[in-house]
């Protein structure tokens, strides 16, 4: 079974620092790979996700993720924080089954400074 | 076009209390799941379907039990709610991975 690590269940960065949110997957196969992001009291939301192709890959609101299947990783990252970045963020990987669940990390929380 | 939806928003049960969460997606897509997320754990799977009439276990089943009856509809049914089943619970659908997974707005239960 495919696994998700996210490392830091809080980030706290200042108002236009960099955000890297880091995420590794174990996977036997090219997995697919997806962020969320999930706000208070909200559902998630897609942000991004790696299928296939060009293993750099934008997303909404100016972040970005790398597939580094060297590295087993696909951190999310971008270059000037927000106050309205803020929330909860989600790796996930997807079964290469016929299930097609999705296995997810324990989630990230960023905080961002004024 | 609705994507996914879920009923209730919010719901509080008794002990022993038996209900059933709805969740439908009119987006004819094959595969559905149903979540529990609970804080610092990430989001768990609870049960799944890869299409009419066909449902399989996911990591955390006990305590539920779903049906799948329509390519629309997949309800969750807790049976003597307990209060370890308090968590908010999300659906969620997908006609493959390539095209993403579409959630619904989840439902915050609270068992007392």
């Amino acid at each position: 079974a495919q696994s998700v690590t996210q490392l830091g269940s809080h980030v706290s960065v200042s108002e236009g620092a960099l955000v890297l949110l880091r995420c590794n997957y174990s996977s036997s196969v090219p997995p697919y790979l997806f962020w969320y992001v999930q706000y208070p009291n909200q559902g998630l939301q897609l942000l991004l996700k790696y299928t296939t192709g060009a293993t750099l890959v934008k997303g909404i609101n100016g972040f970005e993720a790398e597939f580094k299947k060297s590295e087993t990783s696909f951190h999310l990252t971008k270059p000037s924080a927000h106050m309205s970045d803020a929330a909860e963020y989600f790796c996930a990987v997807s079964e290469m089954d016929s299930s097609y669940k999705l296995i997810f990390g324990s989630g990230t929380r960023l905080l961002v400074r004024p | 076009n609705a994507g996914v939806t879920q009923t209730p928003k919010f719901r509080i049960l008794k002990i022993g209390q038996s209900m059933t969460l709805q969740c439908t997606q009119d987006m004819n897509h094959n595969y559905m799941y149903w979540y529990r997320q609970d804080p610092g754990m990430g989001l768990k799977l609870i049960y799944y379907s890869v299409g009419a009439g066909i449902t399989d276990k996911g990591e955390v089943p006990n305590g539920y039990n779903v049906s799948r009856s329509t390519t629309e509809d997949f309800p969750l049914r807790l049976e003597l709610a307990a209060p370890s089943q308090t968590s908010v619970y999300f659906c969620a659908s997908t006609s493959g991975p390539t095209y993403g997974y579409t959630f619904g707005s989840g439902t915050r239960l609270t068992v007392v």
